[in-house]
């Protein structure tokens, strides 16, 4: 199993543009996350989905869609990039209620 | 609403030295708690867990014991290692099914532990 996979690595982006952040996991979990990770704030809930079809918003929402059309992906949409998106973000999923596998990251610049 | 208090970083400790790094959290019902691991460049891994009041989730020498007395959920290592040179993460889990088991972090520690 490949497990939890995100692409890309890092991006930069300048002011405006728009992109999607890839997620997919090869282990049919039902449950699927979006976090970014900024210094010294840990990690904030974007939007979360219970299953596909399912999406809800988590801590920090605005300026991000998602949608979960497969149970394998769920990717992350910035519809108009602000300098205040350059985070490091963080796809996760999970089959029961609580433990969580992660992606490695993509790390993310918005100029 | 629920919330995870970690000590700040970084901790910078001496190969073989007892490791502590302190959580406490704030949360209605009776939540899940976790530490998580993060290595250099890497994402997140799960390295222990306690789903219940006085539950030790040990793991890779790491310890910690879930006290809902003083709602904490302190992590532990008696000797830590070069390779344990990461940034930790302590995380509680209290929303019902429906809502995904969504994830609460602490702001993350860092240690880092020299030869």
């Amino acid at each position: 199993n490949a497990g939890v996979t995100q692409t890309p690595k890092f991006q930069v982006l300048k002011t405006g543009q728009s992109m999607t952040l890839q997620c997919a996991q090869d282990m049919n979990h039902e449950y699927m996350s979006w976090y970014r990770q900024d210094p010294g704030m840990g990690l904030r809930l974007i939007h979360y989905s219970v299953g596909a079809g399912i999406t809800d918003q988590g801590e920090v929402p605005n300026g991000y869609n998602v949608s979960r059309s497969t149970t394998e992906d769920f990717p992350l949409r910035l519809l108009s990039a602000a300098p205040s998106q350059t985070s490091v973000y963080f796809c996760a999923s999970s089959r029961g209620l609580h433990e969580q596998y992660f992606g490695p990251g993509t790390r993310l610049t918005v100029t | 609403g629920d919330s995870v208090t970690q000590m700040e970083g970084p901790v910078t400790l001496s190969e073989e030295a007892f490791l502590t790094i302190n959580c406490t959290y704030t949360a209605t019902g009776y939540p899940s708690l976790f530490w998580y691991v993060q290595y250099p460049g890497e994402g997140l891994q799960l390295l222990l867990k306690a789903t219940k009041a006085d539950d030790k989730g040990s793991n890779k020498g790491f310890e910690a014991t879930y006290r809902k007395e003083t709602t904490s959920f302190h992590l532990e290592k008696g000797s830590v290692q070069v390779s344990d040179s990461a940034v930790y993460f302590c995380a509680l889990s209290g929303a019902p099914r429906n809502q995904g088991g969504k994830l609460i972090f602490g702001q993350g520690t860092e240690l880092s532990v020299k030869p």
